[in-house]
């Protein structure tokens, strides 16, 4: 079984420029997470997708954050303008959702913003 | 909100011996799950164990077994025969019953001494 997609791995960009970050769940996984992860900082949730609609969007800056998830399969994450400080780690996750359905985690894309 | 503090930021040990890692969370809720995961540098987080709150007898999977204190709102990681593959930031996380996002605590990071 394949597991969670995403790209790309590396991204340094500058300040004030725009960024998209590509994921593709596991297949027939409802649920998707994106998570910020800062480092020397736990994971933390920025929006949650089950199928192609929104349960929780509480933590994403929605002024200059943008996540989408069309057809209910894979998603983008986008900034737009960058800062310094979102500089960080971004993992996407995926479960069946079903509790207690465990997450499964991709690699990441880590971005640098200069 | 429910919390997760890991108090140790790093902790080394020696190849073949046994660590304990710490973890303490705060909620108001009754019901939910404890989890650990396991990131090595290649970011991807993977899960270690899982604890459900209702259940008093304490998670083992293989080598890695936890100590639950529900009272005590205490959930450590103990990792016996430690092997150099072990060596990684090990994140603990909550989730409530009824919702499916984690709430991670800081890390800690484990090195194994050969």
């Amino acid at each position: 079984e394949a597991g969670v997609a995403q790209s790309p791995r590396y991204k340094i960009i500058e300040k004030r420029q725009s960024v998209a970050f590509w994921c593709n769940p596991i297949s027939g996984h409802a649920t998707l997470y994106w998570y910020q992860q800062i480092l020397g900082q736990g994971p933390k949730l920025l929006i949650q997708f089950q199928n192609n609609g929104v349960v929780d969007d509480s933590q994403l800056p929605k002024d200059r954050f943008s996540a989408e998830r069309l057809k209910g399969v894979d998603s983008t994450l986008k900034i737009q303008p960058a800062k310094l400080e979102d500089s960080a780690v971004y993992l996407c996750a995926s479960s069946p959702g079903l509790s207690p359905g465990e997450q499964y985690f991709g690699p990441g894309t880590r971005l640098t913003v200069t | 909100a429910q919390t997760v503090t890991q108090s140790q930021p790093e902790m080394s040990v020696q190849e073949a011996e046994t660590v304990t890692l710490s973890c303490t969370y705060d909620t108001s809720e009754s019901d939910y799950y404890l989890f650990w995961y396991k990131q090595p540098p290649s970011r991807q987080m993977i899960l270690v164990i899982r604890q459900e709150a209702y259940k008093q007898q304490n998670a083992t999977e293989n080598r890695f077994s936890v100590n639950f204190q529900k009272a005590a709102k205490s959930f450590s990681l103990k990792i016996s025969d430690s092997q150099l593959g072990d060596a990684a930031m090990y994140f603990c996380a909550y989730r409530s019953k009824g919702a499916q996002k984690l709430v991670f605590g800081q890390g800690t990071r484990l090195t194994i001494n050969p």
